[in-house]
């Protein structure tokens, strides 16, 4: 079975400083992996995703993750936070074959001034 | 252009009564998804359209939601008898191809019910 694990449902960084939000996943087979943030009274958007591609994975706002398929995760990082990057965050996984996304409970990041 | 949308943002309803819930994907959308998300809980899934027909409601929660898909395109989610567990946001996510794997969902900004 597929399951997604957010650790801290809450963080808190200061403006300028690192962000990181963690994801692990289990998964029988190789899977592809998303991240969403969702702002306030909106939708999910989706920030980046891995493909099986590069395991570094480039996405907008600044945010990056690296797949580590030996510590089972695709931990979200960002060098310097912004007051905008207030939101929740969301870890997806999919599987090549099928038609579900596995999300986790999601992180709320506070950045604080 | 036009993204998902869902109808209403917000409804209120009394214990016991349905509601309908509604879902625009963007248009040429062939996958079309509803999940509800709850306070302190992830997104959870509840059914996916391939056109129309659904080949995965796992996720529907009971036999009071069911769910509906015409000409490829708007989606509505029906519960039936709603109980206060019910309350929650419910979103709709569309995306281009059929079924999962790589494809981005698009998501709309979900419809928040209340049953007081």
């Amino acid at each position: 079975a597929q399951s997604v694990t957010q650790l801290g449902s809450h963080v808190s960084v200061s403006e300028g400083a690192l962000v990181l939000l963690r994801c692990n996943y289990s998964s029988s087979v190789p899977p592809y992996l998303f991240w969403y943030v969702q702002y306030p009274n909106q939708g999910l958007q989706l920030l980046l995703k891995y493909t099986s591609a590069a395991t570094l994975v480039k996405g907008i706002n600044g945010f990056e993750a690296e797949f580590k398929k030996s510590e089972t995760s695709f931990h979200l990082t960002k060098p310097s936070a912004h007051m905008s990057d207030a939101a929740e965050y969301f870890c997806a996984v999919s599987l090549p074959t099928g038609n579900q996304f596995y999300f986790g409970t999601g992180t709320s990041l506070t950045v604080i001034p | 252009g036009a993204g998902v949308s869902q109808s209403p943002s917000n409804k209120v309803t009394e214990k016991g009564k349905d509601v309908e819930l509604r879902c625009d994907p963007i248009s040429g959308h062939t996958a079309l998804y509803w999940y509800r998300q709850s306070l302190g809980q992830g997104l959870e899934f509840l059914i996916y359209f391939q056109g129309n027909s659904a080949p995965d409601k796992s996720g529907l929660p009971s036999d009071r939601f069911s769910a509906e898909r015409t000409g490829g395109s708007v989606s509505t989610l029906t519960i039936q008898r709603t109980q206060q567990e019910d309350s929650a946001v419910y979103l709709c996510a569309s995306s281009l191809l059929a079924g999962g794997g790589v494809d981005t969902q698009y998501f709309g900004p979900g419809t928040r019910l209340t049953v007081l």
